[in-house]
């Protein structure tokens, strides 16, 4: 089974531009949050969305944002850009409803860098 | 809202040594606790988690860990480890209401040499 994928895997940006990520789940998961990974304040929970809307949402501003597609596909927007947004950005796919499904599944990330 | 304590940020151990990275968790409620790896440039693996039952869990690559209610603690164990072990580690917890909002630690990096 393939895992979660995310595109694209390295991203450069200036202050102010607005920028896209995607990320396709396991097969079959439903769930979907994305996670910010820095340096300075580590894994920190962005938000989660499951049947194309959003369940969580973490403590960032509202210039992040997300949707769900039909097909459990989630894109993730962060609009004027920020030096401080350069991060990995981590999505991660669960189950959700019945036996085991507290674990979540990680991609590979998005490197995105603002200059 | 639930916390994450990772001890050592770093833990430098020779090859073939065994090793433990200690995580204790906070919370009003009852926990979930997992284990993930991360190797440079790579999102994370999960090694291994406690959801219920036995407190002693065993994950992959030879890793367990054991879950300690009363000394809210979860540490990771191994008892030889290898150079590809050589990774950042984070432990996490989640509850039943919070399910997919994982709270990580600030993560230990663990660095074994010849």
């Amino acid at each position: 089974k393939a895992g979660v994928t995310q595109t694209p895997r390295y991203l450069i940006k200036t202050r102010g531009q607005q920028v896209t990520l995607s990320c396709s789940p396991i097969s079959g998961h439903r769930s979907v949050s994305w996670y910010q990974q820095t340096p300075g304040q580590g894994l920190q929970f962005l938000f989660e969305y499951f049947s194309e809307t959003q369940r969580n949402k973490g403590n960032f501003p509202g210039r992040f944002s997300g949707r769900q597609f039909s097909n459990s596909r989630s894109e993730m927007n962060v609009s004027t850009l920020e030096l401080g947004d350069s991060a990995l950005y981590l999505c991660a796919s669960r189950r959700d409803g019945g036996g085991n499904s507290y674990e979540q599944y990680f991609g590979p990330g998005t490197r995105l860098t603002v200059t | 809202a639930q916390s994450v304590t990772q001890l050592d940020s770093q833990v430098p151990v020779f090859e073939e040594a065994p090793v433990e990275l200690r995580c204790n968790y906070s919370s009003s409620v009852s926990v979930y606790l997992f284990w993930y790896v991360q190797y440079p440039n790579q999102g994370l693996q999960l090694l291994l988690k406690y959801l219920s039952g036995s407190t002693l869990v065993k994950g992959i690559n030879g890793f367990e860990a054991e879950f300690n209610k009363s000394q809210t603690s979860f540490h990771l164990r191994k008892p030889s480890v290898h150079i590809s072990d050589t990774a950042e580690y984070f432990c996490a917890v989640t509850t039943t209401g919070t399910a997919s909002k994982l709270t990580f630690g600030t993560g230990t990096r663990l660095q074994v040499t010849l």
